[in-house]
C-alpha cells in the first residue's frame, strides 16, 4: 500500500543552524503535500503545504522543496530558535483525494 | 477565530465500556475528519464528513467505532467495548468546503486510555 517515509526519526541543532527533514512517498497519484508541527499535548498545526504543480514554496524561515520524479519532498528551516522544538510530520494525499498518509515524524530539538 | 475544540482532552475507560468523544469543528467548516494517533506515530485517517454525510470510513478499524455528525456541524466518534488497542489519542480536524479539503486544521485531540 502506500507509505510515507520521514528522516531523521530525531534532530537536534544549535539555535541558528538550520533543520532539514527528508521524506520520500510511493502513491506517484500524491498532489498536496503538508507538514505540519505538532508541540506536546497539541494537535498538529499546518506551517507550509505545496501542491504537485510547484517545485519549491518559502514562508519566512520555512520552506519545503518537492521532486516529483524521485517523489521526495524536503522541509529546510533556517535560523532555528528553541519555540521551532517540537514533533514534525510530513504527509502526502493519497492520490488526488482529502485522505492523508503521514510519515512517522521527527523530533526537532533545537538547543539554546 | 476559535480553532477546532475536542472534548473530553483525556478519558480513561476500563475495557468494555463505551465512550464518546466531541469535536467542535471550526464554524463554517465544511469538511471533517477523525485520525487515530498511536503513540510515537503519525495520526492515521479514521472517517470523513462533508456536511452531515459521512462519505468515507474506510479507516474505523472495526464495527465498534461509529462517528455521526447529525446536524452538519459537532461531530461525535463513539467507541463500543473499548479494548486496549483502542488507547490512542483521536484527532480531530476541519477544512473550510469540499474544494480546499487539503488544508486540514486539527484539534488539540483526546487521549482515551483503556485500563
Amino acid at each position: 500500500g502506500e507509505n510515507v517515509e520521514q528522516h531523521p526519526s530525531t534532530l537536534s541543532v544549535q539555535e541558528g543552524d538550520s533543520a532539514v527533514i527528508k521524506c520520500t512517498y510511493s502513491d506517484s497519484a500524491s498532489n498536496y503535500f503538508p507538514w505540519y508541527k505538532q508541540e506536546l499535548g497539541k494537535g498538529p498545526q499546518l506551517i507550509i503545504d505545496i501542491r504537485s504543480n510547484v517545485g519549491e514554496k518559502k514562508d519566512q524561515r520555512i520552506a519545503v522543496t518537492l521532486n516529483k520524479t524521485a517523489k521526495h519532498f524536503s522541509l529546510h528551516i533556517t535560523e532555528t530558535q528553541p519555540e521551532d522544538s517540537a514533533v514534525y510530520f510530513c504527509a502526502a494525499s493519497k492520490g488526488g483525494t482529502y485522505k492523508y498518509i503521514f510519515g512517522t515524524g521527527t523530533r526537532l530539538k533545537v538547543l539554546a | 477565530g476559535a480553532g477546532v475544540s475536542q472534548s473530553p482532552r483525556y478519558k480513561v475507560a476500563k475495557r468494555g465500556q463505551d465512550v464518546a468523544l466531541r469535536c467542535d469543528p471550526i464554524s463554517g467548516h465544511v469538511s471533517l475528519f477523525w485520525y487515530q494517533q498511536a503513540l510515537g506515530q503519525g495520526p492515521e485517517f479514521l472517517t470523513y464528513f462533508q456536511n452531515e454525510a459521512q462519505l468515507d470510513k474506510s479507516g474505523l478499524p472495526s464495527d465498534r467505532f461509529f462517528a455521526e455528525r447529525p446536524e452538519g456541524s459537532v461531530s461525535t466518534l463513539k467507541i463500543q467495548r473499548t479494548q486496549q488497542e483502542d488507547s490512542a489519542v483521536y484527532l480531530c480536524a476541519s477544512s473550510l468546503n469540499r474544494d480546499r479539503a487539503y488544508e486540514q486544521y486539527f484539534g488539540p485531540g483526546t487521549r482515551l486510555t483503556v485500563t
